[in-house]
């Protein structure tokens, strides 16, 4: 049973540019949530997903945004990048319970 | 109100020893604490959690204390292995809400000593 999946792996952007993260759930898991780690740090809560809706948003400016389609997979993405905005971007997913994370993405914006 | 403060940054035991974790939290409204672990280039992993509602909760070497008076809570782990090592987050949330917005602390850094 394939956990949460993330694409790419790594990106590297200039700083201006839009990105598009991708995400897989867990198989059952229908609510998505994405964070953001800087290094050496906690993740972040940015947004979560449920039903293909926004529910619930943390503390990123609107140039955050996200979607989520009805097979629960989800995407983030970010417009005019910042060199700030370089991080690992984790998607995790859940049932009503725990939160399954993935590997993450990692964005460097040069 | 939102922030859960974790100590110490970094940890360093000797194989075989008691290594211990500390969180803080202020909102009483938090249900769910979870503790994670997470290895260098991975995404954390879900290791053990706890609901207010019990003071202790212990899995293999891995046990949750929970004090909810002091809004308090901590991660032992017994008989540390070289393994373990890693970075360890706690975190709390707000489950009864119907959301599972995840409040992380700082994290951290074990590393145990062959």
């Amino acid at each position: 049973d394939a956990g949460v999946t993330q694409s790419p792996t790594h990106l590297i952007k200039t700083r201006g540019q839009q990105v598009t993260l991708r995400c897989s759930p867990k198989s059952g898991h229908d609510t998505v949530s994405w964070y953001q780690q800087a290094l050496g740090q906690g993740p972040q809560f940015i947004f979560q997903y449920y039903e293909e809706e926004e529910r619930q948003r943390g503390n990123f400016p609107d140039r955050f945004s996200g979607h989520q389609f009805p097979n629960y997979s989800s995407e983030l993405n970010v417009n005019a990048l910042l060199l700030g905005d370089s991080a690992l971007y984790l998607c995790a997913s859940t049932l009503r319970g725990g939160y399954t994370f993935g590997s993450g993405t990692r964005l460097t914006v040069v | 109100q939102q922030q859960v403060k974790q100590s110490p940054q970094s940890l360093i035991v000797q194989k075989g020893g008691i290594s211990i974790i500390n969180c803080a939290y202020e909102n009483t409204a938090f249900d769910y604490f979870p503790w994670y672990q997470q290895f260098p280039g991975k995404g954390p992993a879900l290791l053990i959690a706890i609901r207010p509602d019990v003071s202790e909760k212990k899995e293999g070497r891995f046990t949750i204390s929970f004090n909810k008076s002091a809004k308090q809570f901590s991660l032992h782990i017994m008989d540390s292995q070289p393994g373990d090592s890693a970075t360890y987050f706690c975190a709390a949330s707000r489950q009864a809400s119907g959301t599972y917005k995840y409040i992380f602390g700082t994290g951290t850094r074990l590393k145990v000593l062959a």
